[in-house]
């Protein structure tokens, strides 16, 4: 099944405490992105990767890293979190950029106390 | 600054009404306008419209994108109770793709 997967689904940290969030794709897609939604403000994007070893900055890209290393996958690495990157993330691919439709992944809730 | 306004931010409706949802724009270079539905957890694409396709329909749902206003309308007929989501629109400019804030529906029975 064709599909993108993102773990962990929940996930309760404390300020400070390195943590990385994995997004996989089975599609064999060039594009990948990663968003956060947070209430009143819609999603908005945090990185992006057009290939392998390609990445850049979204909307929102401090506090965050990322990294391309193999097509299906794109980690999300936050270094040291901090309260205000509590919010719902989504990974999500497409096949070449965003004039083609963006898959999405289930979601990570994240809570960083 | 590039712009998605979406109105109403929620409705809630009788199963069997009719509903429009409204998606107006600020976008510089637009190259299209694409609608999501979100029920549970991740959003899932409904229509994408760009200058060449204006107009999508499939089942119960339809849309439409008026360039000259910058903006665009969801309509869902027949409402069921299926239908309670948030429907995102985003609109793809230039570089990026920049979302509205959502619309909450809630279809009661």
């Amino acid at each position: 099944e064709a599909q993108v997967t993102q773990n962990p689904r929940y996930l309760i940290t404390v300020t400070g405490k390195k943590l990385t969030v994995t997004c996989s794709q089975n599609m064999n897609h060039e594009y990948m992105s990663w968003y956060r939604q947070d209430p009143g403000l819609g999603l908005r994007q945090i990185y992006y990767s057009m290939n392998v070893e390609v990445t850049d900055k979204g909307d929102v890209p401090e506090g965050y890293k990322v990294s391309r290393k193999e097509k299906r996958n794109f980690p999300l690495i936050l270094e040291s979190p901090s309260p205000n990157q509590t919010s719902l993330y989504f990974c999500a691919s497409s096949f070449a950029d965003l004039s083609y439709e963006q898959y999405f992944g289930p979601g990570t809730r994240l809570t960083v106390t | 600054e590039d712009k998605v306004v979406q109105s109403p931010l929620s409705l809630v409706v009788h199963e069997g009404d009719t509903v429009t949802l409204n998606c107006s724009y600020e976008v510089t270079n637009f190259r299209s306008l694409l609608w999501y539905k979100q029920e549970k957890k991740a959003p899932t694409f409904l229509f994408m419209l760009t200058s060449s396709g204006i107009e999508k329909k499939s089942g119960r749902l339809s849309s439409i994108l008026d360039k000259k206003e910058l903006s665009s309308i969801l309509n869902i007929t027949a409402t069921q109770t299926g239908d309670s989501a948030i429907y995102l629109c985003a609109v793809l400019g230039a570089q990026k793709l920049v979302f509205g804030q959502g619309t909450r529906l809630t279809i009661n029975p």
